[in-house]
């Protein structure tokens, strides 16, 4: 079946760092990709999403890349700050009724 | 526009008791989803509907666990009878055809 592999937390870095979080995926086909980021006591918010190969998602300085040679997505953001702290979940569509497949997230940490 | 709106956002019970949570999701949204968040077990999909028809419940840990959606703007999860180990946050999401999910901010449930 589907699936969502995402590189293990914590990741820690310091203000301004160049942060990259790996996702790669197993899937019939070409799902639509997403982004989606967790703030401590919150619920998961859209980062950012892609359609088809080769489209570039991008939000709050934030990208990723449909990659399908690779089938990744891996999430890019030049200079984070200490508010980007929050866990970071990689999901696919995986259905045609809208249910999604997500990686097991990856927390992130910025220090000042 | 209203997110997803979950009640009540902090529950406290003692095990053997009954819980119902509750979700309205966004007006028009067709798709609804029940997730459940461990530090254990990550983000698990337990039952999602669409068009207030269940899809797939194979997700529900226990015959203790029920879904219903009795129109397209409410739906309830209830546990009965409640246990320690089902202890967790509970997020509901929803969303049109081929648009992203859209999350509540969620039910954190003790059960002493």
């Amino acid at each position: 079946g589907d699936s969502v592999t995402q590189m293990e937390g914590p990741v820690t870095l310091s203000e301004e760092a160049f942060l990259t979080i790996n996702c790669t995926y197993t899937a019939t086909g070409y799902p639509s990709l997403f982004w989606y980021v967790q703030y401590p006591g919150e619920g998961l918010q859209l980062l950012l999403k892609a359609t088809k190969a080769d489209d570039k998602g991008s939000n709050k300085g934030f990208e990723a890349t449909y990659r399908k040679e690779t089938t990744s997505f891996h999430l890019e953001k030049g200079s984070v700050q200490v508010s980007d702290s929050a866990v970071y979940f990689c999901a696919l569509k995986a259905d045609s009724w809208g249910k999604f497949q997500f990686g097991a997230g990856t927390q992130v940490v910025v220090t000042p | 526009d209203a997110g997803v709106i979950q009640s009540p956002r902090h529950e406290v019970t003692e095990m053997g008791q009954e819980v119902t949570l509750r979700c309205k999701p966004i007006s028009g949204h067709n798709s609804l989803f029940w997730y459940r968040q461990t530090m254990m077990r990550g983000l698990e999909l337990l039952i999602y509907f669409n068009n207030n028809v269940p899809i797939d419940d194979s997700g529900m840990p226990e015959d203790r666990f029920s879904a219903k959606m009795p129109n397209a703007s409410f739906s309830t999860l209830k546990i009965q009878p409640s246990e320690p180990r089902d202890s967790a946050v509970y997020f509901c999401a929803s969303s049109s055809h081929n648009q992203p999910q859209h999350f509540g901010d969620g039910t954190r449930l003790s059960i002493l």
